[in-house]
C-alpha cells in the first residue's frame, strides 16, 4: 500500500519562500508528482521527479531522496496567486495521492 | 484546446437514483481515471482504463461502475448513490500507463446525494 504524508497548512508573507515536505512509505515507486490545486479547481502539474536531486522550474523547484522516502517542493518569491493546496503524488503505475498541503500567502 | 471536460459540473441527486458523470478528452489518451476528493483523505482512485474496453478497479470502487466503449469517454455510474458518495469528483487522462506521465484533470463534478 502507500502511505503518503505532507503538513496540512502553511502560511507564508508574499515574497518570502516556503517548503513544502513530503514523506513517504509505499511499496513501488516510478516517480513523484506534485500538483497545485486552487480552490474549487481542478489540480495542475508542477513537477516530476524520478532521480534523486533537484528540479528546477522557475519560481517552483522540487527535490527527491529515493533512499530516505522524502520530497519537497520549494516555492521561492511568493506571490498571492500562489495561495493553494499543494498535493504530493506517487506513482508506481497508479497514482497515491497525500491529503494535500494549504498554502496560505499573506500580504 | 486540448481538455478534459465533465458533466454535469454540480448535481444533488437523492439516495438510489441512478446517476452518470460523463468524462471526454480530445487528447487521444489511452489512459483515464477516476478520482473522489473529500476533505482530509486527498484523491482517491475509484475505477481506471488502460484503453478501450479494459477498466480495473482502484482504491475506492464499491458503489461505482465504469465502461470504456471509446477511447475518448469514460463515464462514472452511480447505479443506487448513497450519502456517502457526496464528494468532488475528478476525472484524468494521460498518454499511456507510464509512470512519467502528468495526468491531466477535468474541472471536477460536485454530487450532493440526499
Amino acid at each position: 500500500g502507500q502511505n503518503i504524508d505532507q503538513p496540512t497548512e502553511m502560511t507564508a508573507t508574499e515574497g518570502a519562500i516556503v517548503q513544502i515536505n513530503c514523506t513517504y512509505q509505499t511499496s513501488g515507486f516510478n516517480g513523484l508528482f506534485w500538483y497545485q490545486q486552487h480552490a474549487g479547481e481542478a489540480p495542475t502539474f508542477l513537477s516530476y521527479n524520478v532521480l534523486d536531486g533537484l528540479e528546477e522550474k522557475g519560481r517552483f523547484s522540487s527535490f527527491l531522496s529515493r533512499s530516505k522516502g522524502y520530497s519537497y517542493l520549494l516555492l521561492k518569491e511568493l506571490q498571492m496567486k500562489d495561495s493553494a493546496s499543494y498535493l504530493c503524488a506517487v506513482s508506481d503505475y497508479k497514482l497515491s495521492f497525500g491529503a494535500g498541503t494549504t498554502v496560505t500567502v499573506r500580504a | 484546446e486540448a481538455q478534459v471536460t465533465q458533466n454535469p459540473r454540480y448535481l444533488i441527486t437523492v439516495t438510489g437514483k441512478k446517476l452518470t458523470v460523463t468524462c471526454s478528452q480530445n487528447m487521444n489518451h489511452e489512459y483515464m481515471s477516476w478520482y473522489r476528493q473529500d476533505p482530509g483523505l486527498g484523491l482517491r482512485q475509484i475505477y481506471y482504463s488502460m484503453n478501450v474496453e479494459v477498466t480495473d478497479k482502484g482504491d475506492v470502487p464499491e458503489g461505482y461502475k465504469v465502461s470504456r466503449k471509446e477511447k475518448r469517454n469514460f463515464p462514472l455510474i452511480l447505479e443506487s448513490p448513497s450519502p456517502n458518495q457526496t464528494s468532488l469528483y475528478f476525472c484524468a487522462s494521460s498518454l499511456d500507463r507510464g509512470s512519467y506521465n502528468e495526468q491531466f484533470f477535468g474541472p471536477g463534478t460536485r454530487l450532493t446525494v440526499l
